[in-house]
């Protein structure tokens, strides 16, 4: 089966800066790649996703990136606020409506 | 319109003792999803429903773990015997039959003592 790792599992960046977050994956039939941001207390919420027809998606300040050669993907914020500080995971699967494979997870704490 | 609901939001049980799980899935999905998140890690996958077809079962941990779902509407996540190992956040999930995102309810926090 699919096997997502995610790294890192902490991320402290200042306010401002950019963050970046990588996940490989294991499985070369997933073709769907959500992340997600989980605040405490609540349900993951879908931040963005990429489908494997292209390599790279933006939204805003959000960014991610694929490469399906080396079966890896990142998550990349820039111009990091305070809201951002959260736990991020990465998923895979072979599609939108398929179960998803998730990463561990990474905390991001933005500081003033 | 409405999320995904879930209830209840946390609950508490001795070890040993049945548990009911209730997942309100968005209006008009045909899928759903459960997951169990244990402390600190990612989610991981446990039963998937799709309309009328034989639910994906593959993530059940053990034969203590059931679900059932009617039709389009709720589902129940059961757990039997429960063991302190059970204890985590079980979230559910729903979507749309093609392409689209799954999105989440907030959570069953469930302590085993």
């Amino acid at each position: 089966g699919e096997n997502v790792e995610q790294h890192p599992s902490t991320l402290s960046v200042q306010e401002g800066d950019s963050a970046v977050i990588k996940c490989t994956y294991s499985d070369s039939a997933s073709n769907y790649f959500p992340w997600y941001k989980q605040e405490l207390g609540k349900g993951p919420q879908l931040i963005i996703d990429i489908r494997s027809n292209v390599g790279e998606k933006k939204d805003q300040r959000i960014a991610v990136t694929l490469n399906k050669t080396a079966k890896h993907f990142s998550l990349h914020i820039t111009e990091t606020q305070p809201e951002d500080s959260a736990v991020y995971f990465c998923a895979a699967s072979i599609s939108a409506a398929s179960k998803l494979t998730f990463g561990t997870g990474t905390r991001l704490q933005v500081t003033l | 319109g409405a999320g995904v609901s879930q209830s209840p939001s946390n609950k508490v049980t001795e070890k040993g003792k049945d548990v009911e799980l209730r997942c309100d899935p968005i209006s008009g999905h045909t899928a759903l999803y459960w997951y169990r998140q244990r402390l600190g890690q990612g989610l991981e996958f446990l039963i998937y429903f799709q309309g009328n077809s034989a639910p994906d079962k593959s993530g059940l941990p053990s034969d203590r773990f059931s679900a059932e779902r009617t039709g389009e509407s709720v589902s129940t996540l059961t757990i039997q015997r429960t063991q302190q190992e059970d204890s985590a956040v079980y979230l559910c999930a729903s979507s749309l039959v093609r392409g689209s995102e799954q999105y989440f309810g907030p959570g069953t926090r469930l302590t085993v003592t």
